[in-house]
Order: structure tokens, then C-alpha cells, then sequence
């Protein structure tokens, strides 16, 4: 089965800074990435989401960037503000059938003031 | 619209005993999946259930199960508690399978 692989667990910047967010997929046939945000002590929230036939997807001060053939994908968030800081989950799973949608484990970020 | 309701937000329980947690969708969703949540885990999916049908499960032992009612509402079911169920359960619900997921606020459960 799919198995997505998260790095780094945690990350602090200086607010203003860029943060980039890597995951990597397993299964190839995966065709589906969303990446989920979790502010402390609240429920996770879809930020953005990317499928396949697309290579990069931006929506504000973030952005993802799929690379099909090495099997990952990142989240860039430019211009990062206090509020930024948040548990970043990736996720993948290949859309049109019965499989499951696979978390990676989250990493912690830090905006630092 | 409102949004995913979970219930109880927390519960205490002691090993061995059982537990079932409940999950109202956003209307009109049919896809109710459901996730736990431990420290470093990050989120691991429990099943999946749509119109009813459960369409994936993860891996879990049998003593984790759940079903959905036709009106979409969704309850998992844990017996036998041990103490490694300690963990926030999150659902989850969307209009297409695993697109676009709106998550609950979660059931804090603690076996001691």
C-alpha cells in the first residue's frame, strides 16, 4: 500500500522567511495530494490540494510543486507570519478507486516573530 | 451550513472496557472517514465508510469497527480498550471519497 514519508518533523523560521514542507509518496499510481494544516489545539484544514496532470499549484503565499517521477511533492509558503505556525500534514492517494487517503506524519512549524 | 459534529468531545474510560463515538457530517456529505491521532503518529486512517458501505479500512485490529446510518451519521466502536487507544479521533467528512476532507473537532478519549 501507499506509504508517504514526511521531512523534516520540524522546522522554525524567522517570520518573513520562506518554509518549504517536503514529502515523498510511494505508489506510483497515486494521483492526489493534499496537504492539511492543524493549528494547536484545533481540527485539521485543508490548505491546498494538487492532482497529478498538474505540476504546481499556488493560491496566495503558498504553493505545491508534484515531481511525478521522483515521487514527491513540497509545500512552499512564502512571506511566513506568526500564524503560519501550525502541524503541516501531506497526504496521497490514487483517486477513482477504493484507496484509503495516507497522512504523512506532520511536521511542526515556527514562526518566530 | 454547519460544520462535522463529534460527541463526546472527551471520555474516560478503563481497559477493557468499550467505547463508541459518534459523527454527524456536513449535510449532504456522504463519505464519513475516521482517523487517530496520537503525539508523532500523525493521522492514522480507520475506515471509511460512504452511503452506508464501509469502502476501506486501515490497519487496525478487529476490535476497532463502526457503521454509518442512512442519513450519514457515522459511530465507531472500540471494545476491549487497552491503554494504547489513548488518542484524539478525528472524522472526517466530504462530498467525494478522501477529496476535500472536513474534520470534527475530535473525541479526546484516555483509557487508564
Amino acid at each position: 500500500g501507499e506509504n508517504v514519508e514526511q521531512h523534516p518533523s520540524t522546522l522554525s523560521v524567522q517570520e518573513g522567511d520562506s518554509a518549504v514542507i517536503k514529502c515523498t509518496y510511494s505508489d506510483s499510481a497515486s494521483n492526489y495530494f493534499p496537504w492539511y494544516k492543524q493549528e494547536l489545539g484545533k481540527r485539521p484544514q485543508l490548505i491546498i490540494d494538487i492532482r497529478s496532470n498538474v505540476g504546481e499549484k499556488k493560491d496566495q503565499r503558498i504553493a505545491v510543486t508534484l515531481n511525478k517521477t521522483a515521487k514527491h511533492f513540497s509545500l512552499h509558503i512564502t512571506e511566513t507570519q506568526p500564524e503560519d505556525s501550525a502541524v503541516y500534514f501531506c497526504a496521497a492517494s490514487k483517486q477513482g478507486g477504493s484507496e484509503k487517503l495516507v497522512f504523512g506524519k506532520g511536521m511542526k512549524l515556527t514562526v518566530n516573530p | 451550513k454547519a460544520g462535522v459534529t463529534q460527541t463526546p468531545r472527551y471520555l474516560i474510560k478503563t481497559r477493557g472496557q468499550q467505547v463508541t463515538l459518534s459523527c454527524s457530517p456536513i449535510s449532504g456529505h456522504r463519505s464519513v472517514s475516521w482517523y487517530q491521532q496520537t503525539p508523532g503518529q500523525g493521522l492514522q486512517f480507520l475506515f471509511e465508510y460512504f452511503s452506508e458501505t464501509q469502502r476501506n479500512k486501515g490497519n487496525f485490529p478487529g476490535r476497532f469497527s463502526g457503521r454509518q446510518f442512512s442519513n450519514s451519521r457515522s459511530e465507531m466502536n472500540v471494545s476491549t480498550l487497552e491503554l494504547g487507544d489513548s488518542a484524539l479521533y478525528l472524522c472526517a467528512s466530504s462530498t467525494v471519497s478522501n477529496e476535500k476532507l472536513f474534520f470534527g473537532s475530535g473525541t479526546q478519549l484516555s483509557v487508564l
